[in-house]
């Protein structure tokens, strides 16, 4: 089965570019998804990528998935105070879209 | 359009005492998820309803938690005995996933907070 794992912390100066990286075991994921959790709120998905893109960008964000070494990364560019959480990378697993997810990376943006 | 309900969001409990919990997905979802998420992990999958069938239970453990999906809609976990390593946030999310090419995004509701003691 898929499993997921993430560095557990960042720490960024605001204006500058996060990176949060991920690795996966599962290559038959057809999407991989980065997920935000705010304090005490459930998860929102932030943006998936199909499995046979190399890079999919969204405003601030951009994914970058390298299949070979299944690495999966997020880039933030221009961080705000406002992107401090804690991001999840999730990959699916098996046929009834089972999302396996990663134990998270925090991101603390600081002035 | 409403997001993924869920109740109680605080339960306080002594060990083995029971305890439910409750989910309406968003209308029309055919694909439901209960998460337990350990402070400091990542959630981790419980059950996985598509309609009102059990598609993984893997990973319940099936001594203690019990779900049901009523009618393929509403859905209740159980915790009973409950013991203190269930302490934790159990999270409902919901998809229209039924197979092909979505993106399976899941909508996740905000969480119903366990404490053990």
């Amino acid at each position: 089965g898929e499993d997921v794992e993430q560095s557990l912390f960042l720490s960024v100066r605001e204006g500058d570019s996060s990176v949060i990286n991920c690795t996966y075991t599962d290559s038959s994921s057809t999407y991989l998804y980065w997920y935000k959790q705010e304090p005490g709120a459930g998860l929102q998905l932030l943006t998936y990528i199909f499995s046979n893109m190399d890079m999919k960008q969204d405003q601030r964000l951009t994914v970058l998935l390298n299949k070979k070494d299944k690495h999966l990364s997020l880039r933030i560019a221009d961080t705000q105070t406002g992107d401090s959480a804690i991001y999840f990378c999730a990959g699916a697993s098996g046929g009834y879209n089972k999302l396996i997810f990663g134990a998270g990376t925090r991101l603390a943006v600081h002035p | 359009e409403a997001g993924v309900a869920q109740s109680p969001r605080y339960k306080i409990i002594e060990k083995r005492q029971s305890v439910a919990f409750w989910c309406n997905p968003i209308s029309g979802h055919a694909t439901l998820y209960w998460y337990q998420q350990i402070l400091g992990q990542g959630p981790k999958l419980l059950i996985q309803f598509q309609n009102n069938g059990v598609v993984d239970d893997s990973q319940l453990p099936k001594d203690r938690f019990s779900a049901e999906r009523l009618k393929g809609v509403d859905s209740t976990l159980k915790i009973q005995p409950a013991k203190l390593e269930d302490s934790a946030v159990y999270l409902c999310a919901s998809s229209p996933f039924t197979g092909g090419l979505h993106t399976g995004e899941l909508f996740f509701g905000e969480g119903s907070r366990l404490t053990v003691l």
